[in-house]
Protein backbone atom coordinates (compact mmCIF):
# COMPACT_ATOMS: atom_id res chain seq x y z
CA UNK A 1 0.00 0.00 0.00
CA UNK A 2 1.26 3.43 -0.44
CA UNK A 3 0.17 6.84 0.21
CA UNK A 4 0.79 11.05 -0.19
CA UNK A 5 0.26 13.47 1.70
CA UNK A 6 0.63 16.78 1.26
CA UNK A 7 0.99 18.88 3.96
CA UNK A 8 -0.14 22.42 2.68
CA UNK A 9 -3.12 22.82 0.79
CA UNK A 10 -1.89 26.35 0.04
CA UNK A 11 1.49 28.26 -0.01
CA UNK A 12 2.10 31.69 -0.77
CA UNK A 13 5.57 33.31 -1.22
CA UNK A 14 6.80 36.88 -2.64
CA UNK A 15 8.73 36.90 -5.49
CA UNK A 16 12.19 36.51 -4.91
CA UNK A 17 11.92 34.60 -1.68
CA UNK A 18 12.41 30.75 -0.93
CA UNK A 19 9.56 27.88 -1.98
CA UNK A 20 9.21 24.72 0.28
CA UNK A 21 6.01 22.67 -1.08
CA UNK A 22 6.24 19.59 1.69
CA UNK A 23 5.14 16.21 0.74
CA UNK A 24 5.59 12.89 3.11
CA UNK A 25 4.39 9.55 1.73
CA UNK A 26 3.92 5.82 3.24
CA UNK A 27 5.07 2.97 0.56
CA UNK A 28 5.36 -0.49 1.92
CA UNK A 29 8.23 -0.98 -1.16
CA UNK A 30 11.17 0.57 -3.03
CA UNK A 31 9.32 3.66 -4.21
CA UNK A 32 9.34 6.20 -7.49
CA UNK A 33 9.16 9.96 -6.72
CA UNK A 34 7.44 12.33 -8.81
CA UNK A 35 6.34 16.02 -8.47
CA UNK A 36 4.38 17.72 -11.34
CA UNK A 37 3.44 21.24 -11.75
CA UNK A 38 -0.11 22.38 -13.52
CA UNK A 39 -0.55 25.85 -14.40
CA UNK A 40 -4.28 27.01 -14.69
CA UNK A 41 -6.31 25.24 -17.69
CA UNK A 42 -3.20 23.09 -18.25
CA UNK A 43 -1.74 19.57 -18.16
CA UNK A 44 0.01 18.27 -16.07
CA UNK A 45 4.08 19.09 -16.71
CA UNK A 46 6.36 16.63 -14.82
CA UNK A 47 9.43 18.94 -12.77
CA UNK A 48 11.43 16.33 -11.75
CA UNK A 49 11.47 12.81 -10.78
CA UNK A 50 13.35 9.89 -8.17
CA UNK A 51 14.04 6.73 -9.03
CA UNK A 52 16.61 5.02 -6.58
CA UNK A 53 19.43 7.23 -7.57
CA UNK A 54 20.98 10.57 -6.42
CA UNK A 55 18.68 11.29 -3.05
CA UNK A 56 18.95 15.36 -4.49
CA UNK A 57 17.26 15.51 -7.43
CA UNK A 58 17.35 18.64 -9.51
CA UNK A 59 14.31 19.47 -11.85
CA UNK A 60 13.00 22.11 -14.28
CA UNK A 61 12.83 26.06 -13.61
CA UNK A 62 15.05 25.57 -10.94
CA UNK A 63 13.02 23.36 -8.44
CA UNK A 64 14.73 20.52 -6.38
CA UNK A 65 13.78 18.02 -4.10
CA UNK A 66 15.29 15.86 -1.89
CA UNK A 67 14.51 12.03 -1.31
CA UNK A 68 15.05 11.32 2.91
CA UNK A 69 14.11 8.11 3.31
CA UNK A 70 14.21 8.28 7.12
CA UNK A 71 11.56 11.10 7.57
CA UNK A 72 9.67 9.50 4.19
CA UNK A 73 9.95 13.39 2.90
CA UNK A 74 10.00 14.60 -0.72
CA UNK A 75 9.80 18.07 -0.43
CA UNK A 76 10.29 20.84 -3.24
CA UNK A 77 12.33 23.62 -2.93
CA UNK A 78 13.63 26.70 -5.21
CA UNK A 79 15.91 29.23 -3.72
CA UNK A 80 13.99 32.26 -5.20
CA UNK A 81 10.27 32.65 -6.71
CA UNK A 82 9.09 33.60 -9.81
CA UNK A 83 5.80 34.76 -10.89
CA UNK A 84 5.67 32.28 -13.51
CA UNK A 85 6.07 29.61 -10.37
CA UNK A 86 2.22 30.30 -9.48
CA UNK A 87 0.39 27.06 -9.85
CA UNK A 88 -0.57 24.03 -8.44
CA UNK A 89 1.97 21.22 -7.58
CA UNK A 90 0.77 17.89 -7.48
CA UNK A 91 3.47 15.18 -5.48
CA UNK A 92 3.17 11.30 -6.82
CA UNK A 93 4.93 8.16 -5.81
CA UNK A 94 4.80 4.92 -7.36
CA UNK A 95 6.11 1.69 -7.00
CA UNK A 96 9.39 1.49 -8.71
CA UNK A 97 8.58 -1.87 -9.97
CA UNK A 98 5.31 -3.17 -11.46
CA UNK A 99 2.27 -1.86 -12.14
CA UNK A 100 1.71 1.73 -13.61
CA UNK A 101 -2.08 1.57 -11.77
CA UNK A 102 -0.52 1.84 -8.21
CA UNK A 103 0.60 5.70 -9.41
CA UNK A 104 -0.48 7.96 -6.32
CA UNK A 105 -1.25 11.81 -6.22
CA UNK A 106 -1.38 13.50 -3.30
CA UNK A 107 -4.35 16.00 -3.05
CA UNK A 108 -2.01 19.22 -4.23
CA UNK A 109 -0.73 22.39 -3.08
CA UNK A 110 -1.60 25.79 -4.82
CA UNK A 111 1.41 27.93 -4.87
CA UNK A 112 0.33 31.87 -4.93
CA UNK A 113 3.58 34.24 -5.80
CA UNK A 114 2.92 37.84 -4.31
CA UNK A 115 4.73 40.36 -6.04
CA UNK B 1 4.59 18.83 -30.97
CA UNK B 2 4.81 15.34 -29.73
CA UNK B 3 2.65 14.94 -26.93
CA UNK B 4 -0.87 13.68 -25.80
CA UNK B 5 -4.01 15.41 -27.28
CA UNK B 6 -7.66 15.37 -25.92
CA UNK B 7 -10.78 16.30 -27.69
CA UNK B 8 -12.80 18.00 -26.90
CA UNK B 9 -11.31 20.52 -24.67
CA UNK B 10 -14.81 21.48 -23.19
CA UNK B 11 -17.79 19.80 -22.90
CA UNK B 12 -21.34 20.70 -21.78
CA UNK B 13 -24.28 17.67 -20.92
CA UNK B 14 -27.20 17.17 -19.86
CA UNK B 15 -28.06 14.51 -17.23
CA UNK B 16 -28.50 11.04 -19.11
CA UNK B 17 -26.63 11.93 -22.63
CA UNK B 18 -23.88 10.62 -23.61
CA UNK B 19 -20.50 10.77 -25.12
CA UNK B 20 -16.76 9.70 -26.15
CA UNK B 21 -13.91 11.43 -24.98
CA UNK B 22 -10.88 11.17 -27.47
CA UNK B 23 -6.92 10.93 -26.56
CA UNK B 24 -3.99 10.18 -29.02
CA UNK B 25 -0.38 10.12 -28.02
CA UNK B 26 2.42 10.17 -30.79
CA UNK B 27 5.23 9.13 -28.48
CA UNK B 28 4.86 5.28 -29.11
CA UNK B 29 3.81 4.62 -25.31
CA UNK B 30 3.00 1.36 -24.56
CA UNK B 31 0.42 2.57 -21.78
CA UNK B 32 -2.33 4.90 -21.57
CA UNK B 33 -4.68 6.05 -18.90
CA UNK B 34 -7.99 8.56 -18.02
CA UNK B 35 -8.01 10.57 -14.48
CA UNK B 36 -10.02 12.64 -13.46
CA UNK B 37 -9.43 15.76 -11.16
CA UNK B 38 -11.43 16.85 -8.68
CA UNK B 39 -11.02 20.65 -6.24
CA UNK B 40 -9.15 19.02 -3.17
CA UNK B 41 -8.83 15.76 -4.61
CA UNK B 42 -5.76 15.52 -6.79
CA UNK B 43 -5.70 13.01 -9.45
CA UNK B 44 -7.71 9.58 -9.41
CA UNK B 45 -7.37 6.79 -11.86
CA UNK B 46 -10.73 5.90 -13.98
CA UNK B 47 -9.00 3.65 -16.19
CA UNK B 48 -5.57 2.23 -17.69
CA UNK B 49 -4.60 0.47 -20.73
CA UNK B 50 -0.95 -0.90 -20.18
CA UNK B 51 -0.86 -2.60 -23.82
CA UNK B 52 -2.31 -2.48 -26.55
CA UNK B 53 -5.52 -4.64 -26.36
CA UNK B 54 -5.90 -4.54 -22.56
CA UNK B 55 -7.68 -2.03 -20.38
CA UNK B 56 -8.17 -2.50 -16.69
CA UNK B 57 -10.18 -0.92 -14.28
CA UNK B 58 -8.57 2.04 -11.74
CA UNK B 59 -9.89 3.63 -8.17
CA UNK B 60 -12.84 5.20 -9.89
CA UNK B 61 -14.45 3.39 -13.21
CA UNK B 62 -17.94 3.18 -12.53
CA UNK B 63 -20.13 4.65 -15.48
CA UNK B 64 -17.48 5.00 -17.56
CA UNK B 65 -16.23 2.46 -20.55
CA UNK B 66 -12.98 2.48 -22.74
CA UNK B 67 -11.88 1.45 -25.35
CA UNK B 68 -8.09 0.80 -26.49
CA UNK B 69 -8.59 1.23 -30.30
CA UNK B 70 -5.17 0.84 -31.22
CA UNK B 71 -1.31 1.86 -30.15
CA UNK B 72 -2.40 5.80 -29.99
CA UNK B 73 -5.74 6.01 -29.19
CA UNK B 74 -7.75 5.65 -25.90
CA UNK B 75 -11.23 7.01 -25.66
CA UNK B 76 -13.54 7.38 -22.29
CA UNK B 77 -16.70 6.85 -22.93
CA UNK B 78 -19.86 8.06 -20.61
CA UNK B 79 -23.00 6.00 -21.05
CA UNK B 80 -25.45 7.95 -19.06
CA UNK B 81 -23.69 11.01 -17.90
CA UNK B 82 -24.91 12.09 -13.99
CA UNK B 83 -24.06 15.83 -12.28
CA UNK B 84 -21.26 13.80 -10.24
CA UNK B 85 -19.18 13.48 -13.42
CA UNK B 86 -18.38 16.89 -13.72
CA UNK B 87 -14.88 17.25 -13.72
CA UNK B 88 -11.63 17.66 -15.57
CA UNK B 89 -10.52 14.51 -17.42
CA UNK B 90 -6.94 13.95 -18.41
CA UNK B 91 -5.26 11.20 -20.51
CA UNK B 92 -1.74 10.45 -20.31
CA UNK B 93 0.75 7.79 -21.28
CA UNK B 94 3.65 6.53 -20.25
CA UNK B 95 6.31 3.70 -20.81
CA UNK B 96 7.11 1.35 -18.79
CA UNK B 97 10.11 -0.81 -19.32
CA UNK B 98 10.54 -4.49 -18.00
CA UNK B 99 8.02 -3.42 -14.83
CA UNK B 100 10.06 -0.14 -14.32
CA UNK B 101 7.85 2.69 -13.93
CA UNK B 102 10.75 5.67 -14.19
CA UNK B 103 9.84 7.55 -16.66
CA UNK B 104 6.57 9.67 -15.30
CA UNK B 105 3.69 10.50 -17.30
CA UNK B 106 2.75 12.58 -20.51
CA UNK B 107 -0.48 14.21 -20.00
CA UNK B 108 -2.89 15.83 -22.39
CA UNK B 109 -4.31 19.50 -21.65
CA UNK B 110 -7.46 17.70 -20.11
CA UNK B 111 -11.53 18.18 -21.32
CA UNK B 112 -13.23 20.38 -18.93
CA UNK B 113 -16.69 18.74 -18.26
CA UNK B 114 -19.91 19.49 -17.12
CA UNK B 115 -23.17 17.67 -16.31
CA UNK B 116 -26.36 19.34 -15.73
Amino acid sequence: AQSVTQLDSHVSVSEGTPVLLRCNYSSSYSPSLFWYVQHPNKGLQLLLKYTSAATLVKGINGFEAEFKKSETSFHLTKPSAHMSDAAEYFCVVSPSFGSARQLTFGSGTQLTVLP
Amino acid sequence: NAGVTQTPKFQVLKTGQSMTLQCAQDMNHNSMYWYRQDPGMGLRLIYYSASEGTTDKGEVPNGYNVSRLNKREFSLRLESAAPSQTSVYFCASSEILRGHFNYGYTFGSGTRLTVV
